[in-house]
């Protein structure tokens, strides 16, 4: 079974700051997908980025970019120019690449991002 | 259309209820999830559709019915539900079982007294 963690339940940063959120995971799988979701106070999920297990370049999406480290089972995402907008919740999430299966997402619990005028 | 649409918005039901959660989606996806969000917590996978057919129920307890009538449409068959099942309960879609980009709705916030 799939394992995700991240070890920051919440963090606070001024706005225009940079911020980096944490996530590990634990597989035994080589081909899997990496996301992380935003959850604002509406509690809708909205995906903020993905990565594909075999690709070594990160991905980037506009002021979101992740730090992939496959050997290190890491995966960070760092938020540049932070806005008050980005206040919301964080999950990293894991879904393996079964190729025929159905597979849902696997979530970690989460890191409460509050963005500070 | 990129939208996945749940209603009712907020729910509060007595334990001896029967209710119903919908979902819908008009992307083409072939594939449906149910998730069940406590408060501070992370959602937890509890079905999946694949072309119609239940694919994953992840030991749900039989006071939970999904159902899929068409490839657009999910409902959640609630019965005899218990305090402790209240919770946000998401719907997902995505374009087939196979595909990793899901699609959320913006839940339904259900209270059983």
């Amino acid at each position: 079974a799939q394992t995700v963690t991240q070890s920051q339940p919440e963090m606070s940063v001024q706005e225009a700051e940079t911020v980096t959120l944490s996530c590990t995971y634990d597989t035994s799988e080589n081909n899997y997908y990496l996301f992380w979701y935003k959850q604002p106070p509406s509690r809708q999920m909205i995906l903020v980025i993905r990565q594909e297990a075999y690709k070594q370049q990160n991905a980037t999406e506009n002021r979101f970019s992740v730090n992939f480290q496959k050997a290190a089972k890491s995966f960070s995402l760092k938020i540049s120019d932070s806005q008050l907008g980005d206040t919301a919740m964080y999950f990293c999430a894991f879904m393996q690449d079964s190729g025929g299966g159905a597979d849902g997402l696997t979530f970690g619990k989460g890191t409460h991002l509050i963005i500070q005028p | 259309d990129t939208e996945v649409t749940q209603t009712p918005k907020h729910l509060v039901m007595g334990m001896t209820n029967k209710k119903s959660l919908k979902c819908e989606q008009h992307m083409g996806h072939r594939a449906m999830y149910w998730y069940k969000q406590k408060a501070k917590k992370p959602p937890e996978l509890m079905f999946v559709y694949s072309y119609e057919k239940l694919s994953i129920n992840e030991s749900v307890p039989s006071r939970f019915s999904p159902e899929c009538p068409n490839s657009s449409l999910l409902n959640l068959h609630l019965h005899a539900l218990q305090p402790e099942d209240s919770a946000l309960y998401l719907c997902a879609s995505s374009f087939s079982a196979t595909n990793e980009k899901l699609f959320f709705g913006s839940g339904t916030q259900l209270s059983v007294l």
